[in-house]
């Protein structure tokens, strides 16, 4: 059973620019959720989507969208990056409906914003 | 709106204490409730779930937690720590049926041997 991956690990970027994070379902689920975590602080839950859709959306402006791929990959996509998006993205896939609900999180990747 | 409360955000214990850490949400309506652990370098896991039913929870490593629904509270305990336990731990909770998923801002617990 293949564990979530996210790449990549690291990444710096400018003010403005946009970035693109990446990341690899658990073998079987069908639902990833992607989080923010600021230094000191919980995950914020960003959006989740289900069977290539989004379903569901936190407080975050439209510059955060996301993918879902047929294989269940996923993509994270901000644009005009901000100093304050400097932060750790988490994704965490799930089976939708299963009644354990539980996510399983990837490593995360850590952005870095200058 | 959903928000959960940890009481405090960093921890020292010695080796065989005893552990508690508070969690308190403020939500109306039904919700599961989970604590998760980030151990140094590692992804974050579960530690335990509550969806409904026995209110005492049991979960990995030796953890449990009480879920009392007057209090609005889940917090975890365990009655002897190790050095392994040191890892930062989030409690979150998710209304029933729901997607969302609110974490609270996390404790830090560093056990010493």
């Amino acid at each position: 059973e293949t564990g979530v991956t996210q790449s990549p690990t690291h990444l710096i970027k400018t003010r403005g620019q946009q970035v693109t994070l990446r990341c690899s379902s658990q073998s079987g689920h069908n639902t990833v959720s992607w989080y923010q975590q600021a230094l000191g602080q919980g995950p914020q839950f960003i959006f989740q989507y289900y069977r290539e859709e989004e379903n569901g959306r936190g407080n975050f402006p439209p510059r955060f969208s996301g993918l879902q791929f047929p294989n269940y990959s996923s993509e994270l996509n901000v644009n005009a990056l901000e100093l304050d998006d400097s932060a750790l993205y988490l994704c965490a896939s799930s089976l939708a409906y299963s009644a354990s609900y539980e996510q399983y999180f990837g490593p995360g990747t850590r952005l870095t914003v200058t | 709106a959903q928000s959960v409360s940890q009481h405090n955000h960093h921890v020292i214990l010695s080796e065989a204490a005893s552990l508690e850490l508070g969690c308190n949400y403020s939500y109306g309506g039904t919700v599961n409730l989970f604590w998760y652990v980030q151990y140094p370098g590692q992804h974050l896991q579960l530690l335990l779930k509550y969806f409904s039913g026995d209110p005492l929870v049991k979960g990995i490593k030796g953890f449990e937690a009480e879920f009392i629904k007057s209090k609005f509270s889940f917090n975890l305990r365990k009655p002897s720590v190790q050095w392994s336990d040191t890892a930062e731990y989030f409690c979150a909770v998710r209304n029933t049926g729901g997607f969302k998923t609110i974490f609270g801002a996390g404790t830090r617990l560093f056990v010493k041997a």
